[in-house]
């Protein structure tokens, strides 16, 4: 079946702006997963959702960063005010028993 | 919190040869340890995964071993091969059923030469 899928591929925005990355995980997993990758290094955690509630928020960065998951499925990461030090891969990955699948990333450069 | 350590930073070997990647973690309670292969552009692919009650597990020509005595933990590839080239990623999470943080390594840039 289809994997985990991310929108957009690529993201170029202004600094200031805000800016929204969805996932969209493989059907029937509970958990959802947001990662963030920056230029060659490792992966940062952001924020898990089981269902629809999101149990540990704790790697967010900033209250710039905001996350949501309606209907047990789809799940959109909103960045406000972007800064340059935004600019990374976000990365998402869903799970149902304990393995995490990853989907291909957002790239986001943030000018 | 747990932290991952991971080493080498870019590993180079002759194909055919045998790649080593290791880690080490610093929460005693983990138990549980994926490794990932990220090729360029692509999101990161579970290659093999083992839980603290065993202390090896074989896949063909990848192996991890599990010390958690010294809590450290590593990948072993044998008979490289070209496509094997990618960054390669440990992690370590506590396992819970339905969900589980994973803290990841620094990642390891393998490159076979032919």
């Amino acid at each position: 079946g289809a994997g985990v899928s991310q929108s957009p591929s690529n993201k170029v925005t202004e600094k200031g702006k805000d800016v929204e990355l969805r996932c969209d995980p493989i059907s029937g997993h509970t958990a959802l997963y947001w990662y963030r990758q920056s230029l060659g290094q490792g992966l940062e955690f952001l924020i898990y959702f089981q269902g629809n509630s999101a149990p540990d928020k704790s790697g967010l960065p900033s209250d710039r960063f905001s996350a949501e998951r309606t209907g047990g499925s789809v799940s959109t990461l909103t960045i406000q005010r972007t800064q340059q030090e935004d600019s990374a891969v976000y990365l998402c990955a869903s799970s149902l028993v304990v393995t995490q699948y990853f989907g291909p990333g957002t790239r986001l450069l943030v000018l | 919190g747990e932290n991952v350590e991971q080493h080498p930073s870019t590993l180079s070997v002759q194909e055919g040869d045998s790649a080593v990647i290791k880690c080490t973690y610093s929460d005693s309670a983990s138990n549980y340890f994926p490794w990932y292969k990220q090729e360029l552009g692509k999101g990161p692919q579970l290659i093999i995964d083992i839980r603290s009650n065993v202390g090896e597990k074989k896949d063909q020509r990848i192996a991890v071993t599990l010390n958690k005595t010294a809590k450290h933990f590593s990948l072993h590839i044998t008979e490289t091969q070209p496509e094997d080239s990618a960054v390669y990623f440990c992690a370590a999470s506590i396992y819970q059923p339905g969900a589980q943080k994973l803290v990841f390594g620094q990642g390891t840039r393998l490159t076979i030469n032919p």
